[in-house]
């Protein structure tokens, strides 16, 4: 079957540094995205990799490492905006994105 | 540019109801259209997905149904509205010349049914 995990809540304390770990198993692999989504509205897209290494935007980067099924989404200089929850999604072998469940993250001053 | 817009924002419904809830894209044309569901504290459930006018793919059984009458409207039904429908319903569209694409997300349904 197809499976992504990911953490489900994650505490970080404003100004610091996090990062949220995503694993996949998927029948193909055709990119990972990240997403953002605050309470109550819809997800936004934050990244998305298809190739091995470091993506940097901003505040934001995220990994990827094929061989490893494997992607981090990191957070610098956090800010009490950033507490929301933040989605993997795979697109697999037929384009099609799988999800993984969200992990909630809570900012503290 | 390319906008989505889902309606209504909210919904409560009484159990054994029908439900309708409608989106529409602007500014694409032939759109992959999908309708997701997320309860509490969960990740997304993909309901139905369409690659153009009448193809609608569904990946979990239910009582529940879609139909796309025109290119840009995706519309979700059901005939009876069950307690278990309660949740935030997404509609979301991504280009179809791009295999992978990110998906584009309208502003969500939260539905309770009572």
């Amino acid at each position: 079957g197809q499976n992504i995990d990911q953490p489900t809540e994650m505490t970080a304390t404003e100004g610091a540094i996090v990062q949220i770990n995503c694993t996949y198993q998927t029948s193909g692999f055709n990119g990972l995205f990240w997403y953002q989504q605050h309470a109550g509205e819809a997800p936004t897209f934050l990244s998305y990799n298809v190739l091995d290494g470091l993506e940097e935007k901003g505040r934001f980067s995220s990994f990827l490492s094929r061989s490893k099924g494997y992607s981090y989404l990191l957070l610098k200089e956090l800010q009490m905006k950033d507490s929301a929850s933040y989605l993997c999604a795979v697109t697999d072998s037929n384009y099609q994105l799988i999800w993984g469940a969200g992990t909630k993250l809570i900012i503290k001053p | 540019s390319q906008t989505i817009h889902q309606w209504p924002a909210t919904l409560v419904q009484p159990v054994g109801s029908p439900l309708s809830l409608e989106c529409t894209v602007e500014g694409t044309s032939n759109p992959n259209l999908y309708w997701y569901r997320q309860a509490a504290g969960r990740g997304l459930q993909l309901l139905f997905y369409s690659v153009g006018i009448g193809q609608i793919s569904s990946e979990v059984p239910q009582n529940l149904s879609a139909s796309r009458p025109q290119d840009r409207q995706f519309i979700l039904s059901s005939k009876k509205l069950l307690l278990s429908d309660s949740g935030f319903y997404l509609c979301a569209w991504s280009p179809q010349d791009r295999g992978a694409a990110e998906a584009f997300f309208g502003q969500g349904t939260r539905l309770t049914v009572v």
